[in-house]
């Protein structure tokens, strides 16, 4: 079945770049996506991912996309202290989405 | 002009009781959906409509019944609460747009079964 996989926590020091990675199991997820969720609010769709894509930046965030090996990794760069949140990966399952179990970003000054 | 709307965002209920989380959705979207956050943060989908039919039902307790009178709106009616249940549910829907079947996302409910 489908499963998305990432790590639990990061923690990072103001200015420093972060980086979250993940995989997914599905090869036919034709679109991969970054939720953000800051504490006591709702999920924020932070950028996402075409299959055919391996790069898309946005601003500081830079999505790498690896479909051979099913992964999909999160960058942000210059992380500032607002960036601490649980990012989420998903994967397109059919007409809904399958998360990860969301990876805590705790960013020190 | 909240894209996706869901009432109430709190509500803390004694076991046994019967609630409902009411959701609205103003983005002409066809599909709508519950998610069920835990205490973990763990993300799982509930149900799935489309166009007011249920495409996707995972294992829920059938005390979890969704209503939806028409594509704008999905209900979630919980029978029988039982402290398992507190979590954070959250409404959402989709629509194909340029980024492909993007799901936007509700504030989220916050239940708490005393």
């Amino acid at each position: 079945g489908e499963d998305v996989e990432q790590s639990l926590f990061l923690s990072v020091r103001e200015g420093d770049s972060s980086v979250i990675n993940c995989t997914y199991t599905d090869s036919s997820s034709t679109y991969l996506y970054w939720y953000k969720q800051e504490p006591g609010a709702g999920l924020q769709l932070l950028t996402y991912i075409f299959s055919n894509m391996d790069m898309k930046q946005d601003q500081r965030l830079t999505v790498l996309l690896n479909k051979k090996d099913k992964h999909l990794s999160l960058r942000i760069a210059d992380t500032q202290t607002g960036d601490s949140a649980i990012y989420f990966c998903a994967e397109a399952a059919g007409t809904a989405l399958i998360f990860g179990k969301g990876t805590t970003l705790s960013v020190s000054s | 002009d909240t894209a996706v709307s869901q009432t109430p965002k709190y509500l803390v209920t004694q076991m046994g009781n019967d609630k409902s989380i009411k959701c609205e959705q103003n983005l002409g979207h066809d599909t709508m959906y519950w998610y069920k956050q835990d205490s973990k943060k763990f993300l799982k989908i509930m149900f799935s409509y489309n166009n007011k039919e249920l495409i996707i039902n995972e294992t829920v307790p059938n005390r979890f019944s969704p209503k939806s009178p028409d594509k704008a709106h999905l209900n979630l009616h919980i029978n029988s609460l039982e402290l398992g249940d507190s979590a954070v549910y959250f409404c959402a829907s989709s629509g194909i747009e340029g980024n492909g079947n993007t799901i936007y996302f509700g504030e989220g409910s916050w239940l708490t079964v005393v």
